[in-house]
C-alpha cells in the first residue's frame, strides 16, 4: 500500500527556520514525482513545485521560487519542504503527493498534510 | 486570484445533477488535460478525475468530467449527502511552467 505520512504541526515565529518531512513507503521512491501542495487558512490549493528523488531533478513553480526549498533523501524515502526565514504568511497546510509527472498536476496518492503556524 | 475560474458554490438536491463549471485559456485548459479533486474539511484531496474524463479505480461513475476549448466541467448525478465537498480543477500551463489551480467550489446537498 502506498503511504506518504508527513510530520507534525509546527508553531514558530517570524524569521525561524523549519524543515517539514514526508516519508513514502509502499511503492519505489525513486521512480515517482513527489510534489507540495500549499493551502491557507479557508483558500484554494497550490503547486508549489516537484522534485523527482532518483536524481533530485527540482521544478519550482515561479510563485514560490527562492520562497521554500524542496529536497529528498533516497536513503530514508522521504521528501522535504524547508524554509530559512519563516513569514506569517507562510501560515497554511502543506501537502505532499504523489505524481508520474512533473508537468502534469496528477497527484494519485496524499500526505495526511502539516499544518504550520507562523505568529509571533 | 486564480487563472482557472471556478463558481465559489453550487448546491443540489439528493438524486439531482449538477455540474461545477472550470475556466482557463489556451495556455493550460486549452492544451493540457484537465484534473478534479475533492475535499472534505480537515483531509487530503483526492482524485476525482484524470485526464479531462478519466475515473480513477474507485471512483463512482456518477462523477463524470468533459471539456472544451478552454473550458471543462465536473457532473455529479444522483447527488448524495456525502458529495458535499470542495471541488478543485486543476491543469498545467504551459506558459507559466506551474500547475494552476481553479479556486474551488464549494457544493452543498440541500
Amino acid at each position: 500500500e502506498v503511504q506518504l505520512v508527513q510530520s507534525g504541526a509546527e508553531v514558530k515565529k517570524p524569521g525561524d527556520s523549519l524543515k517539514i518531512s514526508c516519508k513514502a513507503s509502499g511503492y519505489a521512491f525513486t521512480t515517482y514525482w513527489i510534489g507540495w501542495v500549499r493551502q491557507m487558512p479557508g483558500k484554494g490549493l497550490e503547486w508549489m513545485g516537484i522534485i523527482f528523488p532518483g536524481d533530485s531533478d527540482t521544478r519550482y513553480s515561479p510563485s514560490f521560487e527562492g520562497q521554500a526549498t524542496i529536497s529528498a533523501d533516497k536513503s530514508t524515502t522521504t521528501a522535504y519542504l524547508q524554509w530559512s526565514s519563516l513569514k506569517a504568511s507562510d501560515t497554511a497546510f502543506y501537502y505532499c503527493a504523489r505524481s508520474e509527472y512533473a508537468s502534469s498536476p496528477i497527484f494519485d496518492n496524499w500526505g495526511q498534510g502539516t499544518l504550520v503556524t507562523v505568529s509571533s | 486570484q486564480s487563472v482557472l475560474t471556478q463558481p465559489p458554490s453550487a448546491s443540489g438536491t439528493p438524486g439531482q445533477r449538477v455540474t461545477i463549471s472550470c475556466s482557463g485559456g489556451s495556455s493550460n485548459i486549452g492544451n493540457n488535460f484537465v484534473y478534479w479533486y475533492q475535499q472534505f474539511p480537515g483531509t487530503a484531496p483526492k482524485l476525482l478525475i484524470s485526464r479531462d474524463n478519466e475515473r480513477p479505480s474507485g471512483v463512482p461513475d456518477r462523477f463524470s468530467g468533459s471539456k472544451s476549448g478552454t473550458s471543462a466541467s465536473l457532473a455529479i448525478s444522483g447527488l448524495r449527502s456525502e458529495d458535499e465537498a470542495d471541488y478543485y480543477c486543476t491543469s498545467w500551463d504551459d506558459n507559466l511552467l506551474t500547475a494552476l489551480f481553479g479556486g474551488g467550489t464549494k457544493l452543498t446537498v440541500l
